[in-house]
């Protein structure tokens, strides 16, 4: 089993449109979560952390966690086609020092 | 957000040169850093965790005599990818922790490296 899983995709949503993306976690330990956007060709940016259950909300971004459920979202809300890259959910533990990282999910917005 | 800086972000060298790249967390220390390899629309692969004073940790597979990591201070840590081979080609990523608050991780920009 997969420490982090999310869909692949890819998702595509009309612009203006909100964007979900989900990603759930196998180990009940895991403590922090995060989300990154990678462009293509570039390196990953983190845009969200989230670290306690309920909802982070920073601009146009949405995170959701719900450690009960073991799965963290993440919602884009206008979606522009600047949001067009790959998002990655990552997690940390309590313990051990490595962080997990899901496979990407592909999000194209179509102006 | 705090800010970690990668050198070179692109590298074109003969095969069997060496090829060294920096990272440094500009505005805080990192006693963890990270390498990460990508290849073109696939997903980063962890290469190996640094520590700062101790020896890397190498996942399964990679080879710690050629890709060779110090993380001699808190804010600085190198990947030397030794006798360089076109099947190491490849987009090299570094990321480091912090723990200042809630933890959280940063990447550096990447490095392109082209073996001819």
């Amino acid at each position: 089993q997969k420490e982090v899983e999310q869909n692949s995709g890819p998702l595509s949503v009309p612009e203006g449109a909100i964007a979900s993306l989900n990603c759930t976690y196998s180990d009940r330990v895991s403590q922090s979560f995060f989300w990154y956007r990678q462009y293509s060709g570039k390196s990953p940016e983190l845009i969200m952390s989230i670290y306690s259950n309920g909802d982070k909300e920073d601009g146009r971004f949405t995170a959701q966690l719900n450690k009960a459920s073991q799965y963290v979202s993440l919602l884009i809300r206008d979606s522009q086609p600047s949001d067009s890259a790959t998002y990655l959910c990552a997690v940390s533990k309590n313990t051990g020092n490595q962080f997990y990282f899901g496979t990407g999910t592909s999000l194209t917005v179509i102006p | 957000g705090a800010v970690v800086s990668q050198h070179p972000s692109r590298v074109i060298c003969k095969s069997g040169t060496s090829v060294k790249i920096e990272c440094r967390s500009l505005d805080f220390q990192a006693t963890t850093m990270f390498w990460y390899r990508q290849f073109p629309k696939q997903s980063l692969m962890l290469m190996a965790t640094s520590n700062e004073g101790s020896k890397a940790t190498y996942e399964q597979g990679v080879e710690k005599d050629k890709f060779l990591i110090n993380h001699a201070s808190l804010t600085l840590s190198t990947l030397t990818v030794t006798s360089a081979h076109p099947e190491d080609s490849s987009f090299y990523i570094c990321s480091a922790r912090t723990r200042v608050g809630n933890e959280k991780l940063f990447f550096g920009s990447g490095t392109q490296l082209s073996v001819l």
